[in-house]
C-alpha cells in the first residue's frame, strides 16, 4: 500500500523554525517528484513546494522562497521541510504529497501535520 | 502564474441529483487539469487528471470535460458520500501549481 506519514508539526512563535518530515513507503520513493501543499484553516489549498527524484531541481512557492528549504534522502525514503522565520501566515496542515509520476497530478497524500504559528 | 476559478463556490443538491461544478483558467492549460475531493478532517484526494481520466478507484459517476481555460465535474447521481469541496488544479505551467477556491456540494 502507498502511504505517506507526516510528522513535525506543534506550535511555534514567529521568527521561530519547525522541520517537518514524511516517511514514504509502498513505492519506489527515488522515482517520484514530491510535493508539499498546505491549507490554512477553513481555507483552499497552496502549493508550497516540489522537489524532483533526484533532487536536481526544487521549486517553491514565491510566499516561503528564501524561508523553506525542502529535501529528500532516497535512502531512507523520506521527504523533509525545514520552515525558518515562520510568520502567522503560515500556520496551516502541511500535506506531503506524490504526483503521478507522467505528470503533476497529486495522486497520493499523507494525512497532514499542523503547524500554528502563534505568540 | 495562472489563476484558476471555481465556480459556484456552494452547491446545493439533493441526494440522486445532477451536480455540475466549472473550474476557469486564466490561460490555456490544455487538458493538464486535476479534480480532487476533500471531506473534513480529511486529505483531498485525486478523482480526475488530464482533464477526463478518473484515477483509480474513482466511481463512474464522476466525470470531467473541457480544455484550454473551461473545465468542468460532473457527479452524475449525487450520493451521500459525494458532500464535499472539490478542487480543480492546473499543472501545464508549473511552478506554481495552482488550485482553484473550491466549490462545496452541500
Amino acid at each position: 500500500e502507498v502511504q505517506l506519514v507526516e510528522s513535525g508539526g506543534g506550535l511555534v512563535r514567529p521568527g521561530g523554525s519547525l522541520r517537518l518530515s514524511c516517511a514514504a513507503s509502498g513505492f519506489t520513493f527515488s522515482t517520484y517528484t514530491m510535493h508539499w501543499v498546505r491549507q490554512a484553516p477553513g481555507k483552499g489549498l497552496e502549493w508550497v513546494s516540489a522537489i524532483i527524484d533526484t533532487s536536481t531541481y526544487i521549486y517553491y512557492a514565491d510566499s516561503v522562497q528564501g524561508r523553506f528549504t525542502v529535501s529528500r534522502d532516497n535512502a531512507k525514503k523520506s521527504l523533509y521541510l525545514q520552515m525558518n522565520s515562520l510568520r502567522v501566515e503560515d500556520t496551516a496542515v502541511y500535506f506531503c504529497v506524490r504526483d503521478r509520476y507522467f505528470d503533476a497530478s497529486l495522486t497520493t497524500w499523507g494525512q497532514g501535520t499542523l503547524v500554528t504559528v502563534s505568540s | 502564474e495562472i489563476v484558476m476559478t471555481q465556480s459556484p463556490a456552494t452547491l446545493s443538491v439533493s441526494p440522486g441529483e445532477r451536480a455540475t461544478l466549472s473550474c476557469r483558467a486564466s490561460q490555456s492549460v490544455t487538458t493538464n487539469l486535476a479534480w480532487y475531493q476533500q471531506k473534513p478532517g480529511q486529505a483531498p484526494r485525486l478523482l480526475i487528471y488530464g482533464a477526463s481520466s478518473r484515477a483509480t478507484g474513482v466511481p463512474a459517476r464522476f466525470s470531467g470535460s473541457g480544455s484550454g481555460t473551461e473545465f468542468t465535474l460532473t457527479i452524475s447521481s449525487l450520493q451521500s458520500e459525494d458532500f464535499a469541496i472539490y478542487y480543480c488544479q492546473q499543472y501545464n505551467n508549473w511552478p506554481p501549481l495552482t488550485f482553484g477556491g473550491g466549490t462545496k456540494v452541500e
